[in-house]
């Protein structure tokens, strides 16, 4: 099972702010840097953030992502309908010298 | 610009083996490491392990360790995951994944997935 915890769902109307938490441990949040993936329904996964709060060229602005400890969020500012899709958070974990995954969070438009 | 494109469905029986295919454009397969994501169907995403196509050097998750091979072909450029001893619980959307520049563990570029149906 995932060792990184997110809440199943998260929602809201278009413009507003949405936020999402990833919760992990010191061998993997606590100790490396966190990347969020989106993923639209029938698609592969996008990166959206990577290093923590660094976005690649060509996603907007809107999408943030910062941490503390061993927890990271995902922000998304004023909320479009395109942004309905799931999101996974993501590190490295020392301890099981692998790459973990959390359990994702679908976003909803409503 | 960097393309993954991965080979077709498979249906296979328990027991089989399959080998899925992520061929790359745009960059060369030697410069990057390769990971490979599985998502079985309605749940979230599996990381399975990752090649250095420079050396052919691998690492795997625990849980499929002796069960999987991933291995490339620089002189085409293709990466290859092969998963055997398949159970019903293996069906699933198999993604390979480049990683960003400098980085060990961000994934840059995706295949479009292949799914892989195990089913007697």
């Amino acid at each position: 099972q995932s060792v990184l915890t997110q809440p199943p769902s998260a929602s809201g109307t278009p413009g507003q702010r949405v936020t999402m938490s990833c919760s992990g441990s010191s061998s993997n949040i606590g100790t490396n840097t966190v990347n969020w993936y989106q993923q639209l329904p029938g698609t592969a996964p996008k990166l959206l953030i990577y290093s923590n709060n660094q976005r690649p060229s060509g996603v907007p602005d809107r999408f943030s992502g910062s941490e503390s400890g061993t927890s990271a969020s995902l922000a998304i500012s004023g909320l479009q309908s395109e942004d309905e899709a799931d999101y996974y958070c993501a590190a490295w974990d020392d301890s099981l010298t692998g790459y973990v995954f959390g359990t994702g969070t679908k976003v909803t438009v409503l | 610009q960097v393309q993954l494109v991965q080979s077709g469905a498979e249906v296979k029986k328990p027991g089989a083996s399959v080998k899925v295919s992520c061929k790359a454009s745009g960059y060369t397969l030697t410069g990057y490491y390769m990971h490979w994501v599985r998502q079985a169907p309605g749940q979230g995403l599996e990381w399975m392990g990752w090649i250095n196509p420079d050396n052919g050097g691998t690492s795997y998750a625990q849980s499929f360790q002796g069960r999987v091979a991933m291995t490339r072909d620089t002189s085409i450029n293709t990466a290859y995951m092969e998963l055997s001893r398949l159970r019903s619980d293996d069906t699933a959307v198999y993604y390979c994944a480049k990683v960003g520049a400098g980085s060990c563990c961000h994934f840059e570029y995706w295949g479009q997935g292949t799914l892989v149906a195990v089913s007697s």
